[in-house]
């Protein structure tokens, strides 16, 4: 069972924008923020952002993530078919101690 | 190049065990912590167990807390996870995973079928 809530998919067309959300509470979004994982079918993840905005080098800039209170998004303009992947958020939960993870969201670019 | 390894995956039976080993390259195994992650067949991710960099403390998901054990040879940049009391529903791709801010570093992933 997921411990953070992200919708199971969404749908955008091309050079459109997607926000993807990431739900969870005081003691994982709220707290230290999270990070995004992108996975393209077959391959591991690959992390977008950590620390809700901070991007490691190579990522694109079509990408920003951001939050507020206990919910995180991850934004991506002008949308391209390499982006069609599932996205994960995942955070450290301080009331369990552990990591968890979104159930992800697949991401279609119509 | 930074570099997990896994291996060690494989056909178990239910109430069986196996060993997972990572082998990690280009930076210092011991200064950061390392995570098993699991996704099984057309799932999402789900978080196994993790170790600190000095081995000394360790974290398991609730459904393999008793089941499963984490450890690292520092000398060998190897992470282990030993895995008994096997479950169907521990089948999975199981990734090695480094650490450092967020999950930045992760293997080619080992399946592990329990059937």
């Amino acid at each position: 069972q997921a411990g953070l809530t992200q919708p199971p998919s969404v749908s955008k067309g091309l050079r459109q924008t997607a926000t993807l959300t990431c739900s969870g509470n005081i003691y994982n979004v709220g707290d230290e923020g999270v990070a995004w994982l992108q996975q393209h079918q077959g391959h591991p993840p690959k992390v977008l952002s950590y620390r809700n905005n901070n991007r490691p080098s190579g990522i694109s800039e079509r990408l920003s993530a951001s939050r507020s209170g206990n919910t995180a998004s991850l934004t991506i303009i002008g949308l391209q078919p390499e982006d069609e992947a599932d996205y994960y958020c995942s955070a450290w939960d301080s009331s369990l101690g552990a990591w968890v993870f979104g159930g992800g969201t697949k991401l279609t670019v119509l | 190049e930074v570099q997990l390894v896994e291996s060690g995956g494989g056909l178990a039976q239910p109430g069986g065990s196996l060993r997972l080993s990572c082998v990690a390259s280009g930076f210092s195994f011991n200064n950061y912590p390392l995570h098993w992650v699991r996704q099984a067949p057309g799932k999402g991710l789900e978080y196994v167990s993790g170790v600190s960099p000095s081995g000394a403390a360790t974290y398991y998901a609730k459904s393999v807390k008793g089941r499963f054990s984490i450890s690292k040879d520092n000398s060998k940049n190897t992470l282990f996870l030993q895995m008994g009391s096997l479950r169907v529903e521990d089948m999975a791709v199981y990734y090695c995973v480094r650490e450092a801010d967020a999950f930045d570093v992760w293997g080619q992933g080992t399946m592990v079928t329990v059937s």
